[in-house]
């Protein structure tokens, strides 16, 4: 079965740097990955999906990239601000037909003032 | 539109006892589905279901059943509660776009405590 990996130590970082989160993934070929935002005492709010022929993707301050290769997709936030602090969380299609999300583990964000 | 929403926001249970949990959305979402979620193990799908009338297990289905009887309605039930049920429940749904991604829509979450 799918296997995903989030850094599960919390990245904490200073206020305007750049954070970036990894997500690697193992015995699938995914169509796509999504990435969620989760805040303490709250459901995952869903941020950015790429697809498998994408290299990048953007959205404002975030940018996510898929390495297909490596496996592996990394999630960028640019000039951090403290508000960009909850748990991000990365998700792969199970079977590709979309009824089946795995996510991985999350990993706690921290940006100080 | 209230989007996802669960009761209850919090439960406490005896071992053996049974509920209900219900989920609701007025998206017209064709998917929905039921989480768990515990410390360092992430979210965990229980089951999920793809329309009207229909349900499937996911990763964890044991000790849980489901029905989808309405649409907009997503009932995740407990027979018989145990403690490993102790856990934050959640419900999502989603729908197909055009380009074919199901970004999911999760509602607020239910704290459930087995003594």
């Amino acid at each position: 079965s799918q296997k995903i990996e989030q850094n599960s130590e919390a990245l904490n970082i200073q206020e305007g740097k750049t954070a970036t989160l990894t997500c690697n993934y193992t015995n699938y070929s995914p169509a796509y990955l999504q990435w969620y935002r989760q805040d303490p005492g709250r459901g995952p709010v869903f941020l950015l999906l790429i697809r498998e022929n994408e290299k990048e993707k953007r959205k404002e301050r975030l940018k996510v990239t898929f390495d297909t290769t490596l496996k592996q997709s990394l999630f960028h936030i640019t000039a951090s601000q403290p508000a960009d602090s909850a748990t991000y969380l990365c998700a792969l299609d199970e079977d590709n037909a979309g009824n089946m999300l795995t996510f991985g583990g999350g990993t706690r964000l921290m940006v100080k003032p | 539109n209230a989007g996802v929403t669960q009761t209850p926001k919090f439960r406490v249970l005896k071992t053996g006892q049974s509920m209900t949990l219900l989920c609701a959305q007025d998206m017209n979402h064709e998917y929905m589905y039921w989480y768990r979620q515990d410390p360092g193990m992430g979210l965990r799908l229980i089951h999920y279901s793809v329309g009207e009338g229909t349900t499937a297990k996911g990763e964890v289905p044991d000790g849980y059943n489901v029905s989808r009887l309405k649409k907009q309605n997503f009932l995740l039930g407990l027979e018989s509660a145990a403690p490993s049920q102790t856990s934050v429940y959640f419900c999502a749904s989603s729908y197909s776009t055009e380009d074919s991604s199901y970004e999911q829509y999760f509602g607020p979450g239910t704290r459930l405590t087995v003594t």
